[in-house]
């Protein structure tokens, strides 16, 4: 039973590029959460999406961050014109349910931005 | 707005002492609170949760105890182990649908042999 899954694990992008970082759930899973760590601080909640849907986006940046979760396929964290202060490690996590439910976590992207 | 607050951020102990972590969150809605360990470049692990119906729970040699009426929880490692160094999460869920996960700023523990 693998678990979350993430992709690219390293990913290096100059100033004004764009990033797409890629979250694949647990097996079951329908419950997507991204996060954001700085170096050295704790991890920020980003946006949270079930299949389709965005639920809550109260922690994103209001421009040149979006969110996805497609019906079939990973779910897509897209950062246009990367700044250096992008540069973080982005993790998502999935659960199983909505409500209270435990979140694992995938093995996170480190994003550089030059 | 919703806040936790993590004490220590850094502490010290040597093999086989008990290390105790402490948070404080802002949000009475709260009704979860799992803890995470950190190792240096690798994803958060759930180590152990408690729900806002228990003011204890233990598994082995960890243990995490809450009072809701204070709006504390902490975090007990006994008889500590160099393999338990990493930095420690808490969260505490956020009120409404979303149970997105409210994070402190983390402990760095170094367990000295």
């Amino acid at each position: 039973n693998a678990g979350v899954m993430q992709n690219p694990r390293h990913l290096v992008r100059r100033r004004g590029q764009e990033a797409r970082l890629r979250c694949s759930p647990m097996k079951g899973h329908s419950h997507v959460y991204w996060y954001r760590q700085l170096p050295e601080e704790g991890l920020k909640f980003m946006v949270y999406l079930q299949k389709e849907n965005i639920i809550d986006e109260s922690g994103m940046p209001k421009e040149r961050f979006s969110a996805e979760f497609p019906k079939e396929g990973p779910s897509i964290l897209r950062i246009q014109q990367v700044v250096r202060g992008d540069s973080a490690a982005y993790f998502c996590a999935s659960s199983r349910l909505a409500g209270i439910e435990t979140q694992y976590f995938g093995p996170g992207t480190r994003l550089l931005v030059l | 707005g919703e806040n936790v607050e993590q004490h220590p951020s850094t502490l010290s102990v040597q093999e086989g002492d008990s290390a105790v972590i402490k948070c404080t969150y802002s949000d009475s809605a709260s009704n979860y609170f799992p803890w995470y360990k950190q190792e240096l470049g690798k994803r958060p692990q759930l180590i152990i949760d408690i729900r806002s119906n228990v003011g204890e729970k233990k598994d082995q040699r960890i243990a995490v105890t809450l009072n809701k009426t204070a709006k504390h929880f902490s975090l007990h490692i006994t008889e500590t182990q160099p393999e338990d160094s990493a930095v420690y999460f808490c969260a505490a869920s956020s009120r409404g649908a979303t149970n997105k996960l409210i994070f402190g700023t983390g402990t760095l523990l170094a367990v000295q042999p």
